[in-house]
């Protein structure tokens, strides 16, 4: 059965800092992975997606995550944080599951960028 | 405008009365999912359909019915909800499960 370990529920960082979001997966079979951001009072939307191919994924808002599958991790970057990227961000992956292809969310990550 | 629909947004109400939360997507997509969202849990899906009439279990079925009888449209019932089902609701839409998500507003749900 597929997992996702997202480390850390908050993290705080200071403007212009670098982001890091951690994201380790379990799968039996090569992986799609995920990473979704929410901002208060808001559903999902897709920040960037692994399928196949380049390993280094580039999102929107210059979030970018790197697929290791060595290490089975999946971590979200960003080289200077903006007020802007405070939000909660989700990593997900999807794989088959009993025929199906399924999809398993983290526990998600609340982002703090402080002044 | 490409976009997921949910109807309520915002529901209160008591212990054992039944309630349908609508979900309605534009995009022509087969694959719709239900969520729960609570603090510290983060989305636990509850139930999936790959396409018309075809639906399966989630991770956290237990008290909800869901139905798929056109492409567009996937509501979540709740023939008997409790005050554990209090939570936050998404539905998602995509073209497939490998294929971005594309989710709903999310409906807040109360149950007293």
């Amino acid at each position: 059965a597929q997992s996702v370990t997202q480390l850390g529920s908050h993290v705080s960082v200071s403007e212009g800092a670098l982001v890091l979001l951690r994201c380790n997966y379990s799968s039996s079979v090569p992986p799609y992975l995920f990473w979704y951001v929410q901002y208060p009072n808001q559903g999902l939307q897709l920040l960037l997606k692994y399928t196949t191919g380049a390993t280094l994924v580039k999102g929107i808002n210059g979030f970018e995550a790197e697929f290791k599958k060595s290490e089975t991790s999946f971590h979200l970057t960003k080289p200077s944080a903006h007020m802007s990227d405070a939000a909660e961000y989700f990593c997900a992956v999807s794989d088959y599951s009993g025929g199906y292809q399924k999809v398993t969310f983290g526990t998600g990550t609340k982002l703090q960028v402080i002044p | 405008e490409a976009q997921v629909t949910q109807n309520p947004r915002y529901l209160i109400t008591v212990t054992g009365k039944k309630l349908t939360v609508t979900c309605s997507q534009n995009m022509n997509h087969e694959y719709m999912s239900w969520y729960r969202q609570d603090p510290g849990l983060g989305l636990r899906q509850i139930y999936y359909s790959m396409n018309v009439e075809v639906t399966d279990k989630g991770d956290v079925p237990e008290g909800y019915k869901v139905s798929r009888k056109e492409k567009r449209n996937f509501p979540l019932i709740l023939e008997s909800p409790s005050p554990n089902q209090t939570s936050l609701y998404f539905c998602a839409s995509s073209l497939q499960p490998v294929n971005e998500q594309f989710f709903g507003p999310g409906t807040r749900l109360t149950v007293l």
